[in-house]
């Protein structure tokens, strides 16, 4: 059982538009983070939240933490090409620990 | 300081023979993490080191991988007779002691074939 789902699986886009990426649990997470994947690389690490309700920005892009602390969304404005790859949520459980469970991913592709 | 190294990058081995994957984590995480990744899925958490001490090892971990990081510093993963089933992606990640906000540097992979 994934602990952590993630939708859609897959999106394909055109260049310029809008999107939403979630990801959702019934468990609750102390923290949340988000990860780009591209192809024979390793996740980068695009953002980290933490309060519940919290809301960060990272140019195009608009990360939010559910209030309760069990989901998450990801929004691009205006999508490029160089936004495509695999988008990965990784949530900790438990104020002590430091290891992080990852969701199924998204993998998105946008079209010039 | 050149990021989470990962040695080698590929690697293609009959069924059955035993095979080891280094990982060199930035110098100053006392964290490091090895995860497995299948093709089109999120990583699965494998084990995790603080320091020398290996903390926490998943029951997806069978008795033929084992994971080593002497001194503190660089990490072994030994996978012994080697099943068609391991193929996957062998990430690698580090993490300092300074809280959630840093979150993990990734290496990229140790991609293994078994044929």
């Amino acid at each position: 059982t994934q602990l952590l789902e993630q939708s859609p699986q897959f999106l394909s886009i055109q260049e310029g538009e809008n999107l939403t990426v979630y990801c959702n649990s019934s468990s609750v997470f102390s923290s949340l983070q988000w990860y780009r994947q591209e192809p024979g690389e390793g996740p980068v690490l695009l953002v980290t939240v933490v309060t519940g309700g919290e809301v960060k920005k990272l140019k195009r892009l608009t990360f939010q933490f559910g209030d309760a602390r069990k989901d998450s969304s990801l929004h691009i404005t205006a999508a490029q090409p160089g936004d495509t790859g695999l988008y990965l949520c990784a949530g900790a459980r438990g104020s002590g620990t430091y290891k992080y469970i990852f969701g199924t991913g998204t993998r998105l592709k946008v079209l010039a | 300081d050149t990021g989470v190294s990962q040695n080698p990058r590929h690697k293609i081995t009959k069924r059955g023979q035993n095979v080891t994957f280094r990982c060199d984590p930035i110098s100053e995480h006392n964290r490091l993490y090895w995860y497995r990744q299948t093709l089109g899925q999120g990583p699965e958490f494998l084990t995790y080191f603080q320091n020398e001490a290996q903390l926490e090892k998943s029951r997806l971990l069978s008795d033929r991988f084992s994971a080593e990081r002497p001194k503190g510093s660089f990490s072994t993963l030994e996978i012994q007779r080697t099943e068609q089933g391991d193929s996957a992606m062998y990430l690698c990640a580090s993490s300092p002691n300074r809280g959630f906000s840093y979150g993990y540097t990734f290496g990229s992979g140790t991609r293994l074939t078994v044929v």
